[in-house]
């Protein structure tokens, strides 16, 4: 049973438009939740996080969205850029044994 | 620089043959992990590492195997047991097990011949 769910497999945005990345969890104990990019061939690279005390956490074109209530976080990126395009998977923690990733979303910048 | 360094990038196996991959790290994290990635699946925990000559396994451990007899290192054999062993392999680790961010390897794609 997949306890992180990103349900868009790909999105395809306009450059200079937001980008949307949404992510659900079933497992409440999940108190932490980091969103990571990743190029073809590439190892993923840490990209933004949000506690799950916080609803919402902000650094520079990123930011990410926290809904406890309904289980459902998000990543903005505004503007979006070309260099944007990557996998970007959302992870959470709460277990010892580490970090439970999402499928991850193909985001693709149009320009 | 720091990091963690994946060999080889790209490995070919024949089917029947034990591979083991190699991970290295000089971040002194404690903690290490191994992944695996396949199309539509994402990452799948194999094993993690949180201290030295202790491991355990993951979502997907069978078929492989890991050592880590040194902080530095956790590589990961492919055993022949192992159904379908061509993925993209990741190495991580993080400063230790409570530690929540993960530095990632460049990855080492396998593929069965």
């Amino acid at each position: 049973d997949q306890q992180v769910k990103q349900n868009s497999p790909s999105l395809s945005v306009q450059e200079g438009r937001i980008s949307i990345l949404n992510c659900d969890y079933t497992n409440s104990m999940f108190d932490y939740f980091l969103w990571y990019k990743k190029y073809p061939a590439e190892g993923p690279t840490f990209l933004i996080s949000i506690s799950s005390i916080k609803d919402k956490n902000e650094d520079g074109r990123f930011t990410v969205f926290l809904n406890k209530s309904a289980k459902h976080l998000s990543l903005h990126i505004v503007p979006s850029q070309p260099g944007d395009s990557a996998v970007y998977f959302c992870a959470a923690r709460g277990g010892a044994d580490g970090l439970t990733f999402g499928k991850g979303t193909h985001l693709i910048i149009q320009p | 620089d720091g990091g963690i360094t994946q060999s080889p990038k790209y490995l070919f196996r024949k089917e029947g043959q034990n591979v083991t991959l190699s991970c290295e790290q000089n971040l002194n994290h404690d903690a290490m992990y191994w992944y695996r990635q396949d199309p539509g699946q994402g990452l799948r925990l194999i094993y993690y590492s949180q201290i030295v000559n202790d491991f355990q396994k993951g979502d997907i451990a069978e078929g492989y195997s890991v050592s880590r007899e040194k902080k530095e290192s956790f590589p990961l054999t492919v055993t022949s047991a192992q159904k379908n062993p061509t993925a993209f392999y990741l190495c991580a680790s993080s400063i230790d097990a409570e530690y929540y961010g993960y530095t990632f390897g460049s990855g080492t794609r396998l593929t069965v011949v």
